[in-house]
């Protein structure tokens, strides 16, 4: 069964320090998806980042940056000098490989509630 | 704009009653799939549709059942609702290859009092 954990239920910091978000995930696909969702206060679920099982490379996209490590099974993910803005709910989620009838479902860990205080 | 809709966005209702989300996917989205996020768990799959056909099951309680229609729009009907019905229920939508990620619409937070 595929399993992602988030073990930091809620993180403060204050603006421009550095975070880090951590998640563990278990599966025994040799071929899987790691994501990472945002949801502020509004609700909604905001697409991050995807990455696959066979692409280790750390990604950076502005302020923010993913390590992926598979020997430990861990995709996290840095926020660097947070804004308030940064303040969400933010998920890790797993899914197996697809078809072409799509995405496999996903399977999302518990959450992490980020505020960023200013 | 993830280009996925839901209708409506709010909903309250009374307990024992029926209710129908609607979700519009991405032009040219085969796939949709239906989440729920409550408080107690979490986000969870539910169903999810590949262009009119049921793909996959997962939490989905008898009480509730979906369709997918032939312009691709999906409804989720929850019926004798509980108060533990309540919780945002999410539609996503993908292209239909397995190596994309399915987008979120905003959500239709339901209500049952």
């Amino acid at each position: 069964a595929q399993k992602v954990t988030q073990a930091q239920t809620e993180i403060s910091v204050v603006e421009k320090e550095d975070v880090t978000l951590d998640c563990v995930y278990e599966t025994r696909d040799t071929t899987y998806y790691l994501f990472w969702y945002k949801q502020p206060p509004s609700g909604e679920l905001v697409f991050l980042i995807r990455r696959n099982s066979f692409d280790e490379q750390n990604e950076i996209s502005g302020r923010y940056s993913w390590n992926f490590q598979k020997s430990t099974s861990s995709f996290n993910f840095t926020i660097t000098a947070s804004q308030v803005v940064d303040s969400a709910v933010y998920f890790c989620a797993l899914s197996g490989a697809g078809g072409i009838q799509g995405a496999q479902k996903l399977v999302f860990g518990q959450g992490t509630r980020l505020t960023i205080n200013p | 704009d993830s280009g996925v809709t839901q209708t409506p966005k709010h909903l309250i209702t009374a307990t024992g009653q029926r209710v129908t989300l609607r979700c519009s996917p991405r032009s040219g989205d085969l796939s949709v799939y239906w989440y729920q996020q409550s408080l107690d768990q979490g986000l969870q799959f539910l169903i999810h549709y590949y262009n009119g056909e049921e793909r996959a099951k997962g939490n989905i309680l008898e009480r509730f059942s979906a369709q997918q229609f032939p312009d691709l729009h999906s409804e989720l009907n929850l019926s004798s609702l509980e108060l533990g019905d309540s919780a945002l229920y999410f539609c996503a939508s993908s292209v239909g290859r397995g190596d994309t990620e399915a987008f979120f619409g905003q959500g239709t937070r339901l209500t049952v009092v």
